[in-house]
Formats: C-alpha cells, sequence, structure tokens
C-alpha cells in the first residue's frame, strides 16, 4: 500500500510570513499533484510534477518534485490570508494504475 | 463553465436508504474516477472508468456501492442500504492520459449525510 505522509497537518501563521509543506513516501510515483481545497467544496489543482528534481513556480508558491519521485514540497513566499486552506498533495503510483493517493492534507491558516 | 459538476452538492438521507449521485465529467475527458473523503482525511480512492468501462475498484467500495458509466459520458454512484459511517464527502474527478501523466480534475462533490 502506498502512503504519502504530510507535514504539518496544521500550520496559522501570520501574514507576509513564508512557510513549506512537505509531502513524503516510501514509494516511488510517476507524478505528483499538489491541490487546495476550500470548505465544502472539491481539491482545485495548483500543479503536477513529473520529472525527479523538477522545480515549478506558481507565482508566490514554488513547488519541488524529490529527484527519486518519492517526496515534494510546496513553499509558499509572504503568505497572504488569501492562501489560506487546505493543500493537498497527491501521488499517481508506478504501479497502482491511476488511482491518486492522497496525503492527510495541511490546513494552512493566514492571519491578517 | 466547463469543469466537472456533480448532483447534487448535499444530500440527507435516513439510515437504510438508497441513495444515487451523478457526476457529469469535462467534456473530452474518458476517464472518471470517484473519491469519497472523510473530515480531516484526504480523499480516498474507491473506483475508476475508462469510456464506459469499470477498470478498478477499490476494497473500500462493499457490495452496497455500485457505480455505472453507461454511454462513457456521464457517470453514476448508487449506495443502497445507507449506514452511517457512509457519511462523507464523494468526489469526482476526470481526466485524459497524456504521454506523461494522467492529471485528474475535480467536481465540487456531494456531501451525504446518513441520519
Amino acid at each position: 500500500t502506498q502512503l504519502l505522509e504530510q507535514s504539518p497537518q496544521f500550520l496559522s501563521i501570520q501574514e507576509g510570513e513564508n512557510l513549506t509543506v512537505y509531502c513524503n513516501s516510501s514509494s516511488v510515483f510517476s507524478s505528483l499533484q499538489w491541490y487546495r481545497q476550500e470548505p465544502g467544496e472539491g481539491p482545485v489543482l495548483l500543479v503536477t510534477v513529473v520529472t525527479g528534481g523538477e522545480v515549478k513556480k506558481l507565482k508566490r508558491l514554488t513547488f519541488q518534485f524529490g529527484d527519486a519521485r518519492k517526496d515534494s514540497s510546496l513553499h509558499i513566499t509572504a503568505a497572504q490570508p488569501g492562501d489560506t486552506g487546505l493543500y493537498l498533495c497527491a501521488g499517481e503510483g508506478e504501479t497502482s494504475g491511476s488511482r491518486l493517493t492522497f496525503g492527510e492534507g495541511t490546513q494552512l491558516t493566514v492571519n491578517p | 463553465d466547463t469543469g466537472v459538476s456533480q448532483n447534487p452538492r448535499h444530500k440527507i438521507t435516513k439510515r437504510g436508504q438508497n441513495v444515487t449521485f451523478r457526476c457529469d465529467p469535462i467534456s473530452e475527458h474518458n476517464r472518471l474516477y470517484w473519491y469519497r473523503q472523510t473530515l480531516g482525511q484526504g480523499p480516498e480512492f474507491l473506483t475508476y472508468f475508462q469510456n464506459e468501462a469499470q477498470l478498478e475498484k477499490s476494497r473500500l467500495l462493499s457490495d452496497r456501492f455500485s457505480a455505472e458509466r453507461p454511454k462513457g459520458s456521464f457517470s453514476t454512484l448508487e449506495i443502497q442500504r445507507t449506514e452511517q459511517g457512509d457519511s462523507a464527502m464523494y468526489l469526482c474527478a476526470s481526466s485524459t492520459l497524456t504521454t506523461l501523466t494522467d492529471t485528474q480534475y475535480f467536481g465540487p462533490g456531494t456531501r451525504l449525510t446518513v441520519l
């Protein structure tokens, strides 16, 4: 069974601070996707990373895929209250077909 | 709006009743997935279709659950004889496989409450 561990589970910071969310596994993934979810809504795709060592930037968000494709990180620079939400990483396994394995999520709160 | 749509958005039912949810994927996507998400957890895979064929089912999908995608477009998920433990958000996602990845786009979900 593939597992993805996300940390931290909860994060409460002040506006303007930087933060990093981690997603780790002992399994190799063919791709990894990051989503953001608001209460009562479905996850919204932020990025997909495919290549080991890949770095993608989306405005103040920087995503990195580990060289061995077993882990990933999301770094947010100068967080804003609008960044508040549940951040989920999800891996597409090399041997699990198309199913996504999700981490438990990181609940981020950015206080004004 | 050309995203994934789900209906109803909310469903409250009594234990023992049957419920059916509908998902309309992004029109050009041939893959459709169902996930279940309980409070404080990430989504868990239930089943997926490629066109009208159901290719994979999770062990989470008990005999009371059945999913169909009869014409390879919309899909329905039915839960028979609902139990309180079925209360969750049911999410649908769709994708189209590229050479590199199978990025899935999610709908807004159906929140089921079993009383």
